[in-house]
């Protein structure tokens, strides 16, 4: 069965700061999504990334960078000088390509808290 | 703009009394699933659906009831609502046809069963 840990329940920095957020995963299967989405303070679900597991690079994105390392079953999202707009909750999630549902499996999020 | 509607975005109702959640996607997406989100918990699917009329269970669908009967929505029925049900769902969709393509997300509903 597939699963997704995120160990870091929350997490808190001063602003300017970078912080990397963890994701490990478990699936037996050998073709699988990665994603991480964020949640801020309005409850809405931001989609941020996707990666494929035949696809190891590593991704920047302005201020944010992810590392996918399958060695390790994880992919770990940083942000690099922190804003207080970067403060929400961050779902990691795993797709798995089963036939006909694509079905995302949640880890329990980490709340990300940037002090000004 | 490309978006996913979910109506209504509060709702406060006591036990047993049906209520229905709408969903609607402007995007001509085929998949479409419903999520629901506890404390501790993230998110867990409850049903999904491939497409006009092809639904199934996910992960939690006891006490839940979808259908597709147009491409565009995705409706999610609790016909006996208990105070389990309490929580903070959200509709998807995407594009399907196992591309397993980013998954857009309504604004949410937030249940209170009393």
């Amino acid at each position: 069965a597939q699963k997704v840990t995120q160990a870091q329940t929350e997490i808190s920095v001063v602003e300017k700061e970078d912080v990397t957020l963890d994701c490990v995963y478990e699936t037996r299967d050998t073709t699988y999504y990665l994603f991480w989405y964020k949640q801020p303070p309005s409850g809405e679900l931001v989609f941020l990334i996707r990666r494929n597991s035949f696809d190891e690079q590593n991704e920047i994105s302005g201020r944010y960078s992810w590392n996918f390392q399958k060695s390790t079953s994880s992919f770990n999202f940083t942000i690099t000088a922190s804003q207080v707009v970067d403060s929400a909750v961050y779902f990691c999630a795993l797709s798995e390509a089963i036939f006909g549902n694509e079905k995302l499996t949640f880890g329990t999020g980490t709340r990300l808290t940037i002090i000004p | 703009e490309a978006q996913v509607t979910q109506n209504p975005r509060y709702l406060i109702t006591v036990t047993g009394k049906k209520l229905t959640v709408t969903c609607s996607q402007n995007m001509n997406h085929e998949y479409m699933s419903w999520y629901r989100q506890d404390p501790g918990l993230g998110l867990r699917q409850i049903y999904y659906s491939m497409n006009v009329e092809v639904t199934d269970k996910g992960d939690v669908p006891e006490g839940y009831k979808v259908s597709r009967k147009e491409k565009r929505n995705f409706p999610l029925i609790l016909e006996s609502p208990s105070p389990n049900q309490t929580s903070l769902y959200f509709c998807a969709s995407s594009l399907g046809g196992y591309s397993n393509q980013p998954q857009h997300f309504g604004d949410g509903t937030r249940l209170s069963i009393l």
